[in-house]
């Protein structure tokens, strides 16, 4: 059981260039979430999905889109990387909260830098 | 004000002690509440989940959960130098929202 896969891991961008991290999971979970990990700090959210076909900005979307190409799929893309946009990216998979068994689970994360 | 806010730490404590966090949220409806750990460099695992008030406890881990005064805490009895690492706080609403994580150094 996979669980929750991102792809590539590391990746090194030149300023204005763009790039989509994909992400899939195979738990059959209805919400999925892409956030930022900058040193020092949390994990902040850029957008997440609460079900297949709705997308929502998090805390920090500028710069950024998505698409939940389906029920396993959530991509992210940046249409024109900058250097602020350096950092570790998490995609995350779990039911959607008020419940029971509501836990999320992590993909390996993809360390972008931008020069 | 943040959704999720954690004591920032950092946490030293010796070996075999209690390790104590916390962490209060904004939302009074939330439901869902979770501890998770992460290493450097790696991602975040979950630790453990609690919805109900009162004490949950799994091992040498116990959550507690207070609704009426929003926040929930984590304690770490008989700390080990393989507990330090950075706790993260989360709620999950409709969204999956985070503290910015207390770092645990547990002193040999």
């Amino acid at each position: 059981n996979a669980g929750v896969t991102q792809t590539p891991k590391f990746q090194v961008l030149k300023t204005g260039q763009s790039m989509t991290l994909q992400c899939a999971q195979d738990m059959n979970h209805n919400s999925m979430y892409w956030y930022r990990q900058d040193p020092g700090m949390g994990l902040r959210l850029i957008y997440y999905s609460a079900s297949e076909g709705t997308t929502d900005k998090g805390e920090v979307p500028n710069g950024y889109n998505v698409s939940r190409l389906n029920k396993r799929e959530f991509s992210l893309r940046l249409e024109s990387a900058a250097p602020s946009q350096t950092s570790v990216y998490f995609c995350a998979s779990s039911e959607p909260g008020g419940h029971m068994n509501t836990e999320a689970f992590f993909g390996q994360g993809t360390r972008l830098t931008v020069v | 004000q943040k959704e999720v806010e954690q004591n920032s730490g950092p946490l030293s404590v010796p070996e075999g002690a209690i390790a104590s966090l916390n962490c209060t949220y904004s939302d009074r409806g939330s439901q869902s509440f979770f501890w998770y750990r992460q290493y450097s460099g790696k991602s975040p695992e979950l630790i453990m989940s609690i919805y109900s008030n009162g004490d949950k406890e799994d091992g040498r881990f116990t959550a507690q959960l207070n609704k009426a005064s929003q926040y929930v805490s984590l304690l770490i009895r008989d700390s080990h130098p393989s507990d330090s690492a950075t706790y993260l706080c989360a709620v999950n609403d409709y969204k999956l929202s985070f503290g910015a994580g207390t770092t645990v150094t547990v002193r040999a």
